[in-house]
């Protein structure tokens, strides 16, 4: 099993959905990421957090820790939200985890 | 302000040929350096880490080996590639290690070994 699980593998969505990601993790960890990765392949870092909740524009992470878990949301979502985003975590020394990303298509 | 260059973007080399990749960091002294591979259809995999200068630490055993020659240089070499060293390599740095810390993305490089 990975240390890293994302939900769902793929997600297709119509413009203006309410997109939701979700991220479970089975190791103790410093910090946990939201990256995006576009088709060229270039990575994006969204958000780093170790707890609570952060928003940037259209964007929600939040995590629960005594849950281990992490969910990523898109608000009003946009074809150019179409992208693969990827959960990693952060341990106690110089190591990410990843999952495996979850594939988003948004639709006009 | 900081930025990370990784190059060359895509590269399509064949069996048995060497492979250098290299990544640079500007505005930050003593960067924490990764490289990561993505094979296809599974998630970034840590190769290598460095702490410093001539400092290299290998999370996995492979084909591959890392240098760090400069403060702000990670390369990335092979001396004869695999069919299996196809995917796509990036590179990353961070101000501290692990803890609590953002990590920044170069933009990668395509790997086609034929």
């Amino acid at each position: 099993k990975n240390e890293v699980e994302q939900s769902p593998q793929n997600l297709t969505a119509q413009e203006g959905e309410f997109i939701t990601i979700n991220c479970s993790y089975s190791v103790g960890i410093s910090a946990l990421h939201w990256l995006q990765q576009h088709p060229g392949g270039g990575i994006v870092s969204l958000f780093m957090l170790s707890s609570g909740k952060k928003k940037h524009g259209r964007l929600i992470a939040t995590i629960n820790i005594q849950e281990k878990h992490s969910s990523l949301h898109i608000t009003a979502s946009h074809p150019r939200d179409s992208a693969v985003y990827i959960c990693a975590v952060s341990k106690n020394n110089n190591d990410m985890r990843f999952g495996a990303g979850t594939r988003l298509t948004v639709k006009p | 302000s900081q930025t990370i260059h990784q190059w060359p973007a895509t590269l399509v080399q064949p069996v048995g040929s060497p492979l250098s990749l290299e990544c640079t960091v500007e505005g930050t002294s003593n960067p924490n350096l990764y490289w990561y591979r993505q094979a296809a259809g599974r998630g970034l995999q840590l190769l290598f880490y460095s702490v410093g200068i001539g400092q290299i630490s290998s999370e996995v055993p492979q084909n591959l080996s890392a240098s760090r020659p400069q403060d702000r240089q990670f390369i990335l070499s092979s001396k004869k590639l695999l069919l299996s060293d196809s995917g796509f390599y990036l590179c990353a740095w961070s101000v501290h290690p692990g803890i609590s810390t953002e990590a920044f993305f170069g933009q990668g490089t395509r790997l086609t070994v034929v």
